[in-house]
């Protein structure tokens, strides 16, 4: 089976350009999650759906960020206008609910460097 | 604040060695707590996971030992290969949740 796919699987952009990743989860999980890897937070969750809904975006860091899954295949993760300290690795991963032999899988991530 | 700590950031071992690697949390709501090891440009693959039911889960080379009354846990890896040079997050969750709050992570080393 594919695992989560991610891309680009880099981005290099200007400050104050749109930036926009995407994430296509395994077939059959009903959860997928974003997340941020930077050097001083860790691994953050950003925001998080079930059944294509959004259940929790409190990690979200600003109103810059936005992320939508308009069906169980695709989602996307938006930064609008981009900032340097966004530079990050996004990561997606997806899932059935946490607990027993379940856990949640990761794409490979985007690299994310905002010039 | 920062509810699941692994506070070394590195740890260098000898193949053939025990690879001890250590998390505390503070959150005494979590009830789930897993492994997950990630080598570079890829990202975080699940290894192992433990129920706060339990003190132990074994799998193989991989041994998670949880103490509840400690806030603590630590994934031991016996013995030690070079393959296993990674970066190890630790990670818990709260009953009913779906979130996961990671470790800033540790990396191993596992010399030949």
């Amino acid at each position: 089976d594919a695992g989560v796919i991610q891309s680009p699987r880099h981005e290099v952009t200007e400050m104050g350009q749109e930036v926009t990743l995407r994430c296509k989860p395994i077939s059959g999980h009903d959860y997928l999650f974003w997340y941020r890897q930077t050097m001083m937070r860790g691994l953050e969750l950003l925001i998080y759906f079930n059944n294509n809904v959004p259940i929790d975006d409190s990690g979200m860091p600003e109103d810059r960020f936005s992320a939508k899954m308009p069906n169980a295949s695709f989602s996307t993760l938006k930064i609008q206008p981009s900032e340097p300290r966004d530079s990050a690795v996004y990561f997606c991963a997806s899932g059935h609910r946490v607990g027993g032999n379940q856990p949640q899988h990761f794409g490979d991530g985007t690299r994310l460097s905002i010039l | 604040d920062q509810q699941v700590k692994q506070n070394s950031p590195s740890l260098s071992v000898q193949e053939g060695r025990i690879s001890i690697l250590n998390c505390d949390y503070t959150n005494s709501m979590f009830d789930y707590f897993l492994w997950y090891k990630k080598y570079p440009a890829e990202g975080p693959t699940f290894l192992i996971s433990i129920s706060s039911i339990k003190d132990k889960n074994e799998d193989g080379r991989f041994t998670v030992f949880l103490n509840k009354s400690a806030k603590h846990l630590s994934l031991h890896i016996v013995p030690s290969q070079p393959g296993d040079s990674a970066v190890y997050f630790c990670a818990a969750s709260r009953h009913g949740s779906e979130k996961l709050v990671f470790g800033k992570g540790m990396k191993l080393t596992v010399n030949p």
